[in-house]
C-alpha cells in the first residue's frame, strides 16, 4: 500500500533561518506531487506542483523554492525565513485518478 | 486560478441533524469532484467523490448531490454526530491534465456537531 511521510511534524525556527522540510511516498512510482500551505486551520493554497523529477511548477511567486530530487522525494525550502510563512504545510501525492493523498503536516512558526 | 466557491463557512448542527454544505464552480472543463475531512492538526482526508457522469453518489451517512447545468455539487452528512465535527473541503480539478491535474479548493467549512 502507498504511505506518505512528512516531517517534521513541529517546527519552531527564527526569523531569517533556513527551512528545509520533506516529503518522501512509499509504494508508488512517478506521483504527482504537491505542497501546500493552509493558514489559521482554514484554505488550501497550492505553493508548488511535481509531475516528475526535477519538474517543479510554482503556483505563487515567494520566498519559498521546492525541489524534486528523486521520485519520491519532494523538498520545501527557504533561505530565509519570513514571519508571514508561519502556518501549516502539507505535501500530497496523486497518481492516476482520483483524489490527492496528504501527508500529515509540518506546523511551523516563524518567530 | 479557476474558483471554487463554498458555504457556509461555519456549521453548527444537532446530533442526528442533516449537514448540508454547497460548492459552486466555475470551470466547465472539471470533471471530477471530491469532498476532504480535515480534523485539528491533521492532513485532509478524501472522504468521497464524485464525476459528472451521476447526479448523486452515497458512502454511508454521507452523500454528493451534483448538478452539472446550475455547476454546484453538495455533501449532505445524515445522521450527523459529535465525530462529524471538522473542517469539510470541497475540491474540483480536470483529470488528465498534463499539468499535474491539480485540485482547487474551496475555502473550508467548519462543521461542528452538538451532542
Amino acid at each position: 500500500s502507498q504511505t506518505i511521510h512528512q516531517w517534521p511534524a513541529t517546527l519552531v525556527q527564527p526569523v531569517g533561518s533556513p527551512l528545509s522540510l520533506e516529503c518522501t511516498v512509499e509504494g508508488t512510482s512517478n506521483p504527482n506531487l504537491y505542497w501546500y500551505r493552509q493558514a489559521a486551520g482554514r484554505g488550501l493554497q497550492l505553493l508548488f506542483y511535481s509531475v516528475g523529477i526535477g519538474q517543479i511548477s510554482s503556483e505563487v511567486p515567494q520566498n519559498l523554492s521546492a525541489s524534486r530530487p528523486q521520485d519520491r522525494q519532494f523538498i520545501l525550502s527557504s533561505k530565509k525565513l519570513l514571519l508571514s510563512d508561519s502556518g501549516f504545510y502539507l505535501c500530497a501525492w496523486r497518481k492516476g485518478g482520483g483524489g490527492y493523498t496528504f501527508g500529515s503536516g509540518t506546523r511551523l512558526t516563524v518567530v | 486560478q479557476q474558483q471554487v466557491k463554498q458555504s457556509p463557512q461555519s456549521l453548527i448542527v444537532q446530533k442526528g441533524g442533516i449537514s448540508i454544505i454547497n460548492c459552486a464552480y466555475e470551470n466547465t472543463a472539471f470533471d471530477y469532484f471530491p469532498w476532504y475531512q480535515q480534523f485539528p492538526g491533521k492532513g485532509p482526508a478524501l472522504l468521497i467523490a464524485i464525476r459528472p457522469d451521476v447526479s448523486e453518489k452515497k458512502e454511508g451517512r454521507f452523500t454528493i448531490s451534483f448538478n452539472k447545468s446550475a455547476k454546484q455539487f453538495s455533501l449532505h452528512i445524515m445522521d450527523s454526530q459529535p465525530g462529524d465535527s471538522a473542517t469539510y473541503f470541497c475540491a474540483a480539478s480536470k483529470e488528465g491534465e498534463t499539468s499535474g491535474s491539480r485540485l482547487t479548493f474551496g475555502e473550508g467549512t467548519q462543521l461542528t456537531v452538538n451532542p
